[in-house]
């Protein structure tokens, strides 16, 4: 099955501690994305990485970071900088061949608490 | 910057019911626009994609049309059922990564 996988699906987590969430994909695309998404907010852009070994910050990437190590993966790192990290997190993954036809697919999404 | 709003937050219907979900965006300068549902807890499911060039687009019971013109796009759903219930999203795109998203019309269809 091709898809986008995100582990865990809850992750609890003290304040003060990094944490990483997983993001792995197997449809063979070339971009990658992290979004925020906050009760009454729309989804908001962390990071976002076109080809590997290179990424780009999107809209509210202080306290985030991210690596591509792999076409496959873009683990997202919640470091204790993040001042409100409590969130769920979508990853997305696209083809983006062409702006015009750039359709996102998300994964499950991953909801971290901070306590 | 660009801004999407989704009116109304929600909206509960009786089964079988044709409804219509709208969505507005301030820039007119975008690429495409996409339709999403979200299921409680889960991820984004992509239900339509319309270029900036096209006037609509059909799947099944569900058909957007867009007019960029004047910012705004409807989702459609024909004979709905409980099964639509869920959360509906559309974000426009203005740039390779620049995906706006607006916050959303919950769907409540009753049996």
């Amino acid at each position: 099955d091709g898809g986008i996988t995100q582990s865990p699906k809850y992750l609890f987590r003290k304040e003060g501690q990094n944490v990483t969430l997983s993001c792995e994909q197997n449809l063979n695309h070339d971009a990658m994305y992290w979004y925020r998404q906050d009760p009454g907010q729309g989804l908001r852009l962390i990071y976002y990485s076109q080809i590997v070994n290179d990424f780009q910050k999107g809209d509210i990437a202080e306290g985030y970071s991210v690596s591509r190590e792999k076409k496959e993966s873009f683990p997202l790192t919640v470091t204790s900088a993040q001042k409100n990290p409590t969130a769920f997190y979508l990853c997305a993954s696209s083809l983006a061949r062409t702006v015009r036809w750039n359709e996102q697919y998300f994964g499950p999404g991953t909801r971290l608490t901070v306590t | 910057k660009q801004e999407v709003t989704q009116i109304p937050a929600a909206l509960s219907v009786p089964e079988g019911e044709n409804l219509v979900l709208n969505c507005s965006f301030t820039d007119s300068a975008i690429y495409n626009l996409q339709w999403f549902r979200q299921d409680p807890g889960k991820g984004l499911t992509s239900l339509l994609l319309i270029q900036s060039s096209q006037r609509e687009q059909t799947s099944g019971r569900l058909n957007a049309s867009l007019d960029k013109s004047s910012g705004r796009s409807t989702l459609y759903i024909a004979a709905s059922q409980p099964g639509d219930s869920a959360t509906y999203l559309c974000a426009v795109q203005t740039g390779a990564n620049n995906l706006f998203f607006g916050t959303g019309t919950r769907l409540t269809v009753i049996p």
